[in-house]
C-alpha cells in the first residue's frame, strides 16, 4: 500500500539556524498536509498543498510541493525555541483517511 | 466554531481489562470520524474511520474495535486489554472540503 517517508528522523540545531523536513510518497498524491505536535501535545494541521510544483510560506515556514506529486518539503528559516515539536507529512490514500509519515522531531539548542 | 472532546486524558489499565475511550464533536454535522494510536516516539497509525453513523472502518486487526451510535460521537473499546495496547490514542474529525483533520487532545493508555 501506499507508504509516506520522512526524513530525517532526528534533527537537532541551534537557536537560528535552518531546518528542513522532506516528505516522499511512494505513489503520486492528490494533496500532502503537514502538521506539527508539540511535545507532549497533539497533531495540529498547518497547511494543505495541492498544485504540483506549489510553494506556500507562513512566516518562517515554507512549503513546497514537488512537480511529481510525490514529495514535498517543510523549511524553517532562523529556527526558534517556539519550532521545537515533531512535524509530520501526510496524504490521503484515494478516497481513505491520511496516512501520515514517522515525523521528524526537532529539538532548538537555545 | 467547532470542538472535539476526547477522555480521559489519561488511563491506567491492567492487562486483561476492558476499555471505553469516547470522543464527541461539536459544531458540526456529519464528520469523517478517525481513530488514531501513536506509540512512544512514534508515527500515527490509523486505526479506525467512520464516515456516518453505525458505518466503521477498520484498518488494522486487532483486539480493539470502534462504534459511532451518533452522527458526533466515536467510541474506541476493547474487552481485553493487552500489554501492547499501551499508547496515545488521538481522535481526529474532518468534513470533506475543509482542510486537514483536528485532533483531540489525546488519551494516553498504559497498560500494566
Amino acid at each position: 500500500g501506499q507508504q509516506v517517508m520522512q526524513i530525517p528522523q532526528y534533527q537537532h540545531v541551534q537557536e537560528g539556524e535552518d531546518f528542513t523536513t522532506y516528505c516522499n510518497s511512494s505513489t503520486t498524491l492528490s494533496n500532502i498536509q503537514w502538521y506539527k505536535q508539540r511535545p507532549g501535545g497533539h497533531p495540529v494541521f498547518l497547511i494543505q498543498l495541492v498544485k504540483s510544483g506549489e510553494v506556500k510560506k507562513q512566516k518562517r515556514l515554507t512549503f513546497q510541493f514537488g512537480e511529481a506529486k510525490k514529495n514535498s518539503s517543510l523549511h524553517i528559516t532562523a529556527t526558534q525555541t517556539t519550532d521545537v515539536g515533531t512535524y509530520f507529512c501526510a496524504g490521503p490514500r484515494g478516497n481513505t483517511p491520511l496516512v501520515f509519515g514517522k515525523g521528524t522531531r526537532l529539538s532548538v539548542i537555545a | 466554531s467547532q470542538t472535539i472532546h476526547q477522555w480521559p486524558a489519561t488511563l491506567v489499565q491492567p492487562v486483561g481489562s476492558p476499555l471505553s475511550l469516547e470522543c464527541t464533536v461539536e459544531g458540526t454535522s456529519n464528520p469523517n470520524l478517525y481513530w488514531y494510536r501513536q506509540a512512544a516516539g512514534r508515527g500515527l497509525q490509523l486505526l479506525f474511520y467512520s464516515v456516518g453513523i453505525g458505518q466503521i472502518s477498520s484498518e488494522v486487526p486487532q483486539n480493539l474495535s470502534a462504534s459511532r451510535p451518533q452522527d458526533r460521537q466515536f467510541i474506541l473499546s476493547s474487552k481485553k486489554l493487552l500489554l501492547s495496547d499501551s499508547g496515545f490514542y488521538l481522535c481526529a474529525w474532518s468534513t470533506t472540503g475543509l482542510y486537514g483533520y483536528t485532533f483531540g487532545s489525546g488519551t494516553r493508555l498504559t497498560v500494566v
